[in-house]
């Protein structure tokens, strides 16, 4: 069963550098699938952040691919997510998952989520 | 881009059946039969339950139903429970490799 776990800073400063990991068990993220990120601002509704797939090529929402990087680490079979510039707008639980996500929008697993705050 | 457009609430009785709407347009919904669907409930991440429109993953009960027209998707939850209610969210694929979101719906189980 794939499971996946977010981790990293729960507290990031306006204008920082937002960056998270998510750790895989159950399957080996160069076997195949995509593998992203999705946040929820609180209280709102979801958003695609992007998604790598197996052989590294990624795919970012248009709205936030200037400052975005998602990418894997296959030694550790875990992946991440880079987002420069924060603003309190990016405040949100942050949600890794996984599926046939292009084309199909089918995400299929999904990690309990982390929630990010922007402070200073 | 756009979110797709969901209405912001719904409810029905257990025992009925209830309909969710998920419109968007010709570049999205209707261009394409990859709409997905997710029921969340709170403080518990999204949970797949329909894709490609009409497909249940394993282990969703088949009360769960989708279908789509035009630009319009649907997903119906016939015979509610009540452990049913919860917020629901569409998805599809946009084109160029891009994937947009509904922006929810809340079902509640009067």
């Amino acid at each position: 069963q794939v499971q996946l776990q977010e981790s990293g800073p729960g507290l990031v400063k306006p204008s920082e550098t937002l960056s998270l990991t998510c750790s895989v068990s159950g399957y080996s993220i160069s076997s195949g699938l995509y593998w992203g990120w999705i946040r929820q601002p609180p209280g709102k509704g979801l958003e695609w952040i992007g998604s790598v797939y197996r052989s590294g090529s990624t795919y970012y929402n248009p709205s936030l691919k200037s400052r975005v990087i998602v990418s894997l680490d296959t030694s550790r079979n875990q992946f991440s997510l880079k987002l420069t510039s924060v603003t309190a707008a990016d405040m949100a639980v942050y949600y890794c998952a996984s599926g046939i996500v292009i084309p199909t929008s089918r995400f299929d697993y999904w990690g309990q989520g982390i929630l990010v705050t922007v402070s200073s | 881009q756009s979110a797709l457009t969901q209405p912001p609430s719904a409810s029905g009785s257990p025992g009925q059946s209830i309909t969710i709407s998920c419109t968007g347009t010709s570049s999205d919904v209707g261009g394409y039969n990859y709409v997905s669907w997710f029921q969340q409930h709170p403080g518990k991440a999204p949970k797949l339950m329909i894709y490609e429109v009409s497909k249940r993953p394993s282990g969703v009960p088949d009360r769960f139903s989708g279908s789509k027209s035009g630009n319009t998707a649907s997903l119906t939850v016939s015979g509610l429970q009540a452990e049913d209610e919860g917020d629901y969210y569409c998805s599809s694929y946009a084109g160029s490799n891009n994937v947009v979101f509904g922006g929810g719906t809340k079902l509640t189980v009067v």
